[in-house]
C-alpha cells in the first residue's frame, strides 16, 4: 500500500514569489493534516481537513496560506506571496480517524525562501 | 506554559543502557498520546500509542500518568539504531489537534 506522499521534496524559491506543495494521502484516509517545522522550533499544526473540508484551520500563519482538499483526495497548499520566515519543512500527515490513530507522516517538502 | 514540552537533550547513553524521557502536557481534558520517532531530515514515524493502562512494545514501555499530566517512554537495552529524536503528540481536550512538542534527542554510542 502506498504511503502519504508529498511533492515536491524540496523548493528553493524566491521572496515574492508562490509556491504550491502537494500531499496525496494514503487512499481512504479522510483525515489529512498539514504541519510545519521551522528550523529550531516543534513541528506546529496549520490546518485539518475531513474529506474535503476544513475542520480546522487555526494554525494557518496568515492569508498568505492557502490549502485546498478538491474531492477529498489530495491537498495542495500555496503560499502566495511566500516571505523568508516561510522557509520549513511542511508535512502532511493522514489518518482514518479524528484521533489521530494510526497516522502517517509524508517525507515532507523543504522550502526555502531566499 | 506550552501546550506539550518535552526536555530537548540530548540523552547520551551507552549501548544496552536503559533511558527514559518524559513529555508533560498542560490541558487535562486531553484524550490521547503517541510517541514518534523522527531520524534526522526523515518524517516522523509512530512509534506507540500510549493507553491510561501503560502498554509495551518489546524494549518500549509507554506510560501516561494523567493525575500529573505527563507521559512517558521506557527505552531497554539501547540500541546505535534507537538514536533519533522522540517526539510526544497529544490530542484532543476539546479539538483534534494533535499538539507536537518539540522532541527529545537520543544518542546511543557504542
Amino acid at each position: 500500500e502506498a504511503g502519504v506522499t508529498q511533492f515536491p521534496s524540496h523548493s528553493v524559491i524566491e521572496k515574492g514569489q508562490t509556491v504550491t506543495l502537494r500531499c496525496d494521502p494514503i487512499s481512504g484516509h479522510d483525515n489529512l493534516y498539514w504541519y510545519r517545522r521551522v528550523m529550531g522550533k516543534e513541528i506546529k499544526f496549520l490546518l485539518h481537513f475531513v474529506k474535503e473540508s476544513k475542520q480546522d484551520e487555526s494554525g494557518m500563519p496568515n492569508n498568505r496560506f492557502l490549502a485546498e482538499r478538491t474531492g477529498g483526495t489530495y491537498s495542495t497548499l500555496k503560499v502566495q506571496p511566500a516571505e523568508l520566515e516561510d522557509s520549513g519543512v511542511y508535512f502532511c500527515a493522514s489518518s482514518p480517524s479524528r484521533g489521530f490513530t494510526e497516522a502517517f507522516f509524508g517525507q515532507g517538502t523543504r522550502l526555502t525562501v531566499v | 506554559r506550552k501546550e506539550v514540552e518535552q526536555d530537548p537533550g540530548p540523552f547520551n547513553v551507552p549501548e544496552g543502557a536503559t533511558v527514559a524521557f518524559n513529555c508533560t502536557y498542560s490541558n487535562s481534558a486531553s484524550q490521547s498520546f503517541f510517541w514518534y520517532r523522527q531520524d534526522c531530515r526523515k518524517e516522523p514515524k509512530l512509534l506507540m500509542s500510549v493507553y491510561s493502562s501503560g502498554n509495551e512494545d518489546g524494549r518500549f514501555t509507554a506510560q501516561l500518568n494523567r493525575a500529573s499530566q505527563y507521559i512517558s517512554l521506557l527505552i531497554r537495552d539501547s540500541k546505535l539504531s534507537d538514536s533519533a529524536t522522540y517526539l510526544c503528540v497529544v490530542n484532543g481536550g476539546g479539538s483534534y489537534i494533535p499538539t507536537f512538542g518539540r522532541g527529545t534527542s537520543l544518542i546511543v554510542h557504542p
